[in-house]
């Protein structure tokens, strides 16, 4: 059945590591979003993109890298130069025309770096 | 910025009685806004969503009212129901640059009590 996939659904690093973050979908949308989650702060967009091969930077840009090779995948790597990398990590998708654009999210993943 | 805010970080209401919950919006070019719904460490889910073309939007036993003069929408809730309670973001898009980029408030937690 469809739905939006992210693992894992915990994650551990220690500190000045790369870590990437996996997201699958197979709804066939166009458009994908990385968002962060923290306490106070509602959600902050990372990262999204439209179409393949094509991606924007989003308010909390700094610190991220993204690839979208692939329609149904949208990974995102936390760099060492992301402050303060510790949050709950929520990927979406949606599809790519007006009148219908809610987004599904995936179950997060909660990352804690030491 | 916060172009859209929820004040009110949290919501405790009687089960069987009305919840209503608040956001309010800076930006005129917001003209569609959903409603999510979170549970703890898990994705949010769509719940209900409203074109700037309407002032109310209802499924079942929520409904959404906007009033766009004033830049404020409420979610209601009629009957609550333990089951409701959870973490409630608004969210609002406009058509920047063509993308149905998604901004979201930091969210309402609301407690239905029996």
């Amino acid at each position: 059945d469809g739905g939006i996939t992210q693992s894992p659904k915990y994650l551990f690093r220690k500190e000045g590591q790369n870590v990437t973050l996996s997201c699958e979908q197979n709804l066939n949308h166009d458009a994908m979003y990385w968002y962060r989650q923290d306490p106070g702060q509602g959600l902050r967009l990372i990262y999204y993109s439209q179409i393949v091969n094509d991606f924007q930077k989003g308010d909390i840009a700094e610190g991220y890298s993204v690839s979208r090779e692939k329609k149904e995948s949208f990974p995102l790597t936390v760099t060492s130069a992301q402050k303060n990398p510790t949050a709950f990590y929520l990927c979406a998708s949606s599809i790519q025309y007006r009148g219908n654009t809610e987004a599904f999210f995936g179950q997060g993943t909660r990352l804690t770096v030491v | 910025d916060q172009q859209v805010k929820q004040n009110s970080p949290s919501l405790s209401v009687q089960e069987g009685r009305i919840s209503i919950l608040n956001c309010d919006y800076t930006n005129s070019m917001f003209d569609y806004f959903l409603w999510y719904k979170k549970y703890p460490a898990e994705g949010p889910t769509f719940l209900i969503s409203i074109s700037s073309i309407k002032d109310k939007n209802e499924d079942g036993r929520f409904t959404v009212f906007l009033n766009k003069s004033a830049k404020h929408l409420s979610l209601h809730i009629v009957p609550s129901q333990p089951g409701d309670s959870a973490v409630y973001f608004c969210a609002a898009i406009a058509d920047f640059y063509n993308t149905d980029k998604l901004i979201f408030g930091t969210g309402t937690r609301l407690q239905v009590f029996p």
